[in-house]
């Protein structure tokens, strides 16, 4: 079936350092979002990419749907403590079964 | 304010016994989802429903049963077929899955833990 991987797992860094992780899918994707989950808390949605290509930016974080819309990513500039937290990609289903396809995530930690 | 509302927020299940998670929403959201979270790890979807009285199995369902019988209500039993019930349950809605653009709204989730 249809999956997410996500990479890495886990990251630690230094605050002040930056962090990327990585999101690749086995089939093409319409559209793709990235929620981030605090310790403790429940994903929240941060941002959707939709255009082939496309790069959005939020303040620090910079997001990025490749050319063949398969694969993404998300880049923290200059991580803070308040960046703590599990990232997850998703994408729908291509089946059209209304299911949201998530990443394993990416558990960032950050040592102030 | 509109959102999405899980009770409780925590629980404790015997065993042999079968315990229900609340999960209402006040966004007028189509569609509906439950998902399981272990400790480090991601979200597995358990049931969805796309409108009432409609629910799918996801990839985890044995051991839990669902309803939808109001749009703003979905349900979640944890069955005592359920032998590793233990784990965060988190709820959430989106408005029209058939569009496939929209983000889903989490509750705040609920820990079942076994006694």
């Amino acid at each position: 079936g249809q999956q997410v991987m996500q990479i890495p797992q886990y990251q630690h860094v230094q605050e002040g350092e930056d962090f990327t992780t990585y999101c690749n899918s086995s089939t093409t994707l319409s559209n793709i979002q990235w929620y981030k989950q605090r310790p403790g808390g429940h994903p929240v949605f941060l941002i959707q990419l939709v255009k082939s290509g496309e790069v959005k930016k939020q303040k620090r974080l910079t997001f990025q749907f490749g050319e063949a819309k398969k694969n993404s990513s998300l880049h923290i500039t200059a991580t803070q403590t308040t960046d703590v937290g599990t990232y997850f990609c998703a994408g729908w289903s291509s089946s059209n079964t209304g299911k949201l396809i998530f990443g394993q995530g990416t558990t960032l930690q950050v040592k102030p | 304010d509109g959102g999405i509302t899980q009770s409780p927020k925590y629980l404790f299940r015997k065993e042999g016994q079968n315990v229900t998670l609340s999960c209402e929403q006040n966004l007028n959201h189509d569609a509906m989802y439950w998902y399981r979270q272990d400790p480090g790890q991601g979200l597995r979807l358990i049931y969805y429903s796309q409108i009432v009285n409609d629910f799918q199995k996801g990839d985890i369902a044995e051991g839990y049963s669902v309803s939808r019988e109001k749009k703003e209500s979905f349900p979640l039993t944890v069955t005592s077929a359920q032998k590793n019930p233990t784990a965060f349950y988190l709820c959430a809605s989106t408005s029209d899955p058939r569009a496939r653009d929209q983000p889903q709204h989490f509750g705040d989730g609920t820990r079942l833990s076994i006694l």
